[in-house]
């Protein structure tokens, strides 16, 4: 595996509140992402890093921040959490043209 | 037109059966093409990937058919254990598409006694 991890991997928090969440990988892969996945909708990409403080807007972008001071750690924020972004959340590492590995998932709730 | 389009499924097979996914890319400028599978609340794990030439690994064979953007996943003497959702990834370069993957919504399997 590569070695990939996330925190928290439960969440459940309070609508309007800041939620952060951690990716840390350990393969030194340059390119990162940040991933939701809802009933219906599938896997679809938030916001991706291909370098360190080098970070691009993924399909479903709005509502959400992303951070990479480092290579091993990707940081999604949750400025005000709605409703809406209830949801599982995956991160992924990898290189172009090859698979990217998943972390375990974040079961994030708002209520 | 959705970039990856599968068919959802489901599928119910007993075991020992052949079963066949199908899906298609709409971006004729992919390059890297993938099947995951992915077991309930858990995270998509690669399976194999998919060359122009076709593979097999054990009972799972992929194919290619670049002319008409199609990817096929092949799954012989079907086990309880191949029970999931599996995933049809496709892997665009150039542009603003480079180094990201797009997933199909994923066809469900689920094989029975």
């Amino acid at each position: 595996d590569a070695g990939i991890t996330q925190s928290p991997r439960h969440k459940v928090t309070e609508t309007g509140t800041p939620v952060t969440l951690r990716c840390h990988q350990t393969e030194n892969h340059r390119y990162m992402y940040w991933y939701r996945q809802d009933p219906g909708h599938g896997l679809r990409l938030i916001h991706y890093s291909y370098g360190v403080k080098d970070t691009d807007k993924g399909e479903v972008s709005d509502g959400y921040s992303v951070s990479r001071s480092k290579t091993e750690d990707f940081l999604l924020t949750l400025e005000s959490a709605t409703s809406s972004q209830t949801s599982v959340y995956f991160c992924a590492s990898g290189r172009p043209e090859q698979p990217q590995h998943f972390g375990d998932g974040t079961r994030l709730s708002i209520l | 037109r959705k970039e990856v389009e599968q068919d959802p499924g489901p599928f119910n097979v007993p075991e020992g059966a052949t079963v066949a996914f199908n899906c298609t890319y709409s971006n004729s400028a992919s390059q890297s093409f993938f099947w995951y599978r992915q077991d309930c609340r858990k995270e998509p794990k690669l399976l194999m990937s998919v060359y122009s030439s076709g593979n097999e690994d054990g009972r799972f064979t992929a194919q290619l058919n670049r002319a008409s953007q199609y990817i096929s996943l092949l799954i012989r003497d079907s086990k309880l254990s191949d029970s999931a959702t599996y995933l049809c990834v496709v892997n665009s370069v150039g542009g603003t598409s480079y180094g990201k993957l797009t997933f199909g919504q994923g066809t469900i399997l689920t094989v029975h006694p």
